[in-house]
């Protein structure tokens, strides 16, 4: 059973661009976290989805950035124009839908986005 | 507004040496507290999880306190090998959907 796959593992984007991050759950698993996690800092949520839908999105940016988990493929973190400020990892992380009180994540290896 | 806090330095201790880590929190009820590890350049890995009706929770060498009247929660690692060496991240939550809010980790540095 494959983990959580991310990718591009690194991504560099000239500020202005756009970057688009996926994250292919584990098998079975239909929630999906995103987090951002800057150089000596913790890791922030940003948005939680089930399949198409966003349950919460209270930790994502009003501007610029958006997610989805389409019926078919992985989810999209999409971030438009971006700036120095965006450069960080960011962490997608899965789970089955709860049963028996599991609530564990289990984590992606992370994007890695650099603006330049 | 709700606040976790861990040891934000770097706890050193020597190889055999059980290592305590602390987690506190701040206007929060969490109904479970989750611990996790991460190594550099990689994603957290969930290693234990204790519900608030339950005082202490094992597996292997790790060991998990919850005190809900201190607000607090204590990780052990007993017996500690290099291979500890890691940062352990706490995150509490209160449930429902599963939102979980991370702290910022303490960084263990087990020494041979």
């Amino acid at each position: 059973n494959a983990g959580v796959m991310q990718n591009p593992r690194h991504l560099v984007r000239r500020r202005g661009q756009e970057a688009r991050l996926r994250c292919s759950p584990m098998k079975g698993h239909s929630h999906v976290y995103w987090y951002r996690q800057l150089p000596e800092e913790g890791l922030k949520f940003m948005v939680y989805l089930q399949k198409e839908n966003i349950i919460d999105e209270s930790g994502m940016p009003k501007e610029r950035f958006s997610a989805e988990f389409p019926k078919e493929g992985p989810s999209i973190l999409r971030i438009q124009q971006v700036v120095r400020g965006d450069s960080a990892a960011y962490f997608c992380a899965s789970s089955p839908p709860v049963t028996g009180g599991n609530y564990e994540q289990y984590f992606g290896p992370g994007t890695r986005l650099t603006v330049t | 507004s709700q606040k976790i806090e861990q040891n934000s330095e770097a706890l050193n201790i020597q190889e055999g040496k059980t290592a305590t880590l602390t987690c506190n929190y701040t206007n929060y009820s969490p109904a479970y507290l989750q611990w996790y590890r991460q190594d550099p350049g990689r994603g957290p890995v969930f290693l234990l999880l204790i519900r608030e009706n339950e005082k202490e929770k094992r597996k292997e060498r790790l060991k998990v306190t919850f005190d809900t009247t201190l607000k607090q929660s204590l990780f052990h690692i007993t017996a500690s090998q290099p291979a500890d060496s890691a940062t352990y991240l706490c995150a509490p939550s209160s449930g429902g959907y599963q939102k979980v809010t991370f702290g910022i980790g303490t960084k263990l540095q087990v020494i041979p």
